[in-house]
């Protein structure tokens, strides 16, 4: 069982609409949880942390944890153009380690 | 806050040839920096975790001689490519593990711009 799996994607909304991000992970002691945003071509972009369970909301973007269920997801709200790109769910482990998923492609179309 | 830097961030070599890639922290000291190495369509693979003053841990299957790891300060880590062949041509991304700022955690990992190794 991988440690870190998203749902595979690609994805591809209207422009305004909701886009859904899943994410599982299977180790139950994580604490942290992070989504990054990554370009083709370019290297991961910090935008969203979670560590309690709930909700988090950061402009557009909201990062829901549910550590009993071992699930954290992210809704973009009002899908622009520019949200087109991968997203990588990465759960804290040992020694400082993240674990990646494979990432979800997302397109938005206009 | 918390900008990573890479350099060079394009690099093509010939076969045999060593490449050296550094990873600076540029607004905190980073006591830990991780290295990554990504080919196309593919996530991110984790191959090293480098501290400050110490030796560097790689993961299964990454060979320590062909990728040497040095964290000489709080703020720059150097990657060297040893002897470097085509199949080392990927994306190489740092990471270096961030300042305790208010909004993250002391675990959160800030991602350098990547280096594009070509080997020829």
């Amino acid at each position: 069982q991988k440690e870190v799996e998203q749902n595979s994607g690609p994805l591809s909304v209207p422009e305004g609409a909701i886009a859904s991000l899943n994410c599982t992970y299977s180790d139950r002691v994580s604490q942290s949880f992070f989504w990054y945003r990554q370009y083709s071509g370019k290297s991961p972009e910090l935008i969203m942390s979670i560590y309690s369970n709930g909700d988090k909301e950061d402009g557009r973007f909201t990062a829901q944890l549910n550590k009993a269920s071992q699930y954290v997801s992210l809704l973009i709200r009002d899908s622009q153009p520019s949200d087109s790109a991968t997203y990588l769910c990465a759960v804290n482990g040992l020694e400082y380690k993240l674990s990646f998923g494979a990432g979800t492609t997302v397109t938005v179309r206009a | 806050g918390a900008v990573v830097s890479q350099h060079p961030s394009r690099v093509i070599c010939k076969s045999g040839t060593s490449v050296k890639i550094e990873c600076r922290s540029l607004d905190f000291q980073a006591t830990t920096m991780f290295w990554y190495r990504q080919f196309p369509k593919q996530s991110l693979m984790l191959m090293a975790t480098s501290n400050e003053g110490s030796k560097a841990t790689y993961e299964q299957g990454v060979e320590k001689d062909k990728f040497l790891i040095n964290h000489a300060s709080l703020t720059l880590s150097t990657l060297t490519v040893t002897s470097a062949h085509p199949e080392d041509s990927s994306f190489y991304i740092c990471s270096a593990r961030g300042p305790p700022l208010a909004e993250y955690s002391t675990d959160t990992q800030y991602f350098g711009p990547g280096t594009r190794l070509t080997v020829l």
